[in-house]
């Protein structure tokens, strides 16, 4: 079946450093791709999406890009601030359904 | 606020009690989805309704028992949990066969 595979966390960085956080899937079809961001207290929202190959997903200063050949969507941000301080989730939705699926989800901790 | 209304937002209950979680949404979504999210686990989905009807239940034991009386609401029902029920649990909502989910804020259920 269809799954997800994020980078574990934590990941400790300080302010104004580079983020990556690593996210690979597997599925039989064409999925779509998303991030979605918990911050503390709450529940999930969704960061950004890519629906097709070769797509960039883009917000608040994150992007991700939708790498068939390598089956990947990593998301990157080239200067975290610590309100950036959340747990972050990859998921991916069957098209014919729209039913997501998560992944693990990586806390990222940016100190000042 | 998201467009998703999860209440309440906290409840501590007994292994005897019975209590509810109620979910609302009013973004004309017609599908509903019920998650369990426990410390350091992946996000488990529960239950999934479309047009009000159950599709998927994940082997969720049968002290949760879901209803979705129309399109807009989504209710969990509670009985003899057990300590290892608590955690905070997530409804959302989708337009099915679009892309991503509205989460709710959760409500983090503690079972003494």
């Amino acid at each position: 079946g269809d799954s997800v595979t994020q980078m574990e966390g934590p990941v400790t960085l300080s302010e104004e450093a580079f983020l990556t956080i690593n996210c690979t899937y597997t599925a039989t079809g064409y999925p779509s791709l998303f991030w979605y961001v918990q911050y503390p207290g709450e529940g999930l929202q969704l960061l950004l999406k890519a629906t097709k190959a070769d797509d960039k997903g883009s917000n608040k200063g994150f992007e991700a890009t939708y790498r068939k050949e390598t089956t990947s969507f990593h998301l990157e941000k080239g200067s975290v601030q610590v309100s950036d301080s959340a747990v972050y989730f990859c998921a991916l939705s069957d098209r014919s359904w729209g039913k997501l699926q998560f992944g693990a989800g990586t806390q990222v901790v940016v100190t000042p | 606020e998201t467009g998703v209304t999860q209440t309440p937002r906290h409840l501590v209950m007994g292994m005897t009690n019975k209590k509810s979680l109620k979910c609302e949404q009013h973004l004309g979504h017609n599908a509903m989805y019920w998650y369990k999210q426990s410390a350091k686990k992946p996000l488990e989905l529960m239950f999934v309704y479309s047009l009000e009807e159950r599709v998927e239940n994940n082997s969720v034991p049968s002290r949760f028992s879901p209803e979705c009386p129309n399109s807009s609401h989504l209710f969990l029902h509670l009985h003899t949990l057990q300590p290892e029920d608590s955690a905070l649990y997530l409804c959302a909502s989708s337009e099915q066969g679009s892309y991503g989910y509205t989460f709710g804020s959760g409500t983090r259920l503690t079972v003494v």
